[in-house]
């Protein structure tokens, strides 16, 4: 579904850019995540917002920033991407009002960082 | 922090056999288990979640059980078939206020063969 959207899909990058990943949800959940997904790690959590002027960090927030432009938006930034910073990134938004916790995910960013 | 361990990392049986996978956990104040599979190239959707009141809980041919005496939870698919292929990943979130604030196992890759 198009509830969680990310922008952009895939993007590629050099070593040291400042980047950009953006997500919107239209579901009206109050809690937000980003996290990333490599290859026998599963998904790790980058940060988290339960509402709009709550920002937390999660177990890997080195080298990543956040902004809660709205409850609707969440965006993750890399403030110098190195090539360990590739990844498939994930945004995800949850009800923390209603007791229901599933999350719901974005259709993912891929970002290779050469 | 949390830290949840999950087994096998990759599973392979015959259509129509069942699939068992299984996740511990670390922290004893953890309340919530879901699971969520992602298929090829998909986002990853919840498919069942257990909350600590509860020992089992079954949704036609998928079934969580869990035991938080010995601080683990088992994902059971029966009569498996090719569409069940896909990457499985458990998580579990504490409560208070990092409530669904969720940490995921390692995944595992289900192959189901017709």
């Amino acid at each position: 579904d198009a509830d969680v959207t990310q922008t952009p899909r895939n993007r590629i990058t050099k070593t040291g850019k400042r980047i950009m990943l953006e997500c919107s949800q239209t579901k009206g959940h109050d809690r937000m995540y980003w996290y990333r997904q490599d290859p026998g790690l599963g998904l790790r959590l980058i940060y988290y917002s339960f509402d709009v002027k709550d920002i937390n960090k999660g177990e890997i927030s080195d080298g990543y920033s956040v902004s809660r432009q709205a409850q609707a938006k969440f965006s993750l930034s890399l403030e110098s991407a190195i090539p360990n910073q590739t990844a498939l990134y994930f945004c995800a938004t949850s009800d923390g009002r209603t007791g229901n916790y599933g999350y719901t995910f974005g259709s993912g960013t891929r970002l290779t960082v050469v | 922090g949390e830290n949840v361990e999950q087994h096998p990392s990759t599973l392979s049986v015959q259509e129509g056999d069942s699939a068992v996978i299984k996740c511990t956990y670390s922290d004893s104040a953890s309340n919530y288990f879901p699971w969520y599979k992602q298929e090829l190239g998909k986002r990853p959707q919840l498919i069942i979640d257990i909350r600590s009141n509860v020992g089992e809980k079954k949704d036609q041919r998928i079934a969580v059980t869990l035991n938080k005496t010995a601080k683990h939870f088992s994902l059971h698919i029966t009569e498996t078939q090719p569409e069940d292929s896909a990457v499985y990943f458990c998580a579990a979130s504490k409560g208070g206020t990092s409530y669904g604030k969720l940490t995921f196992g390692q995944g595992t890759i289900l192959t189901v063969h017709p």
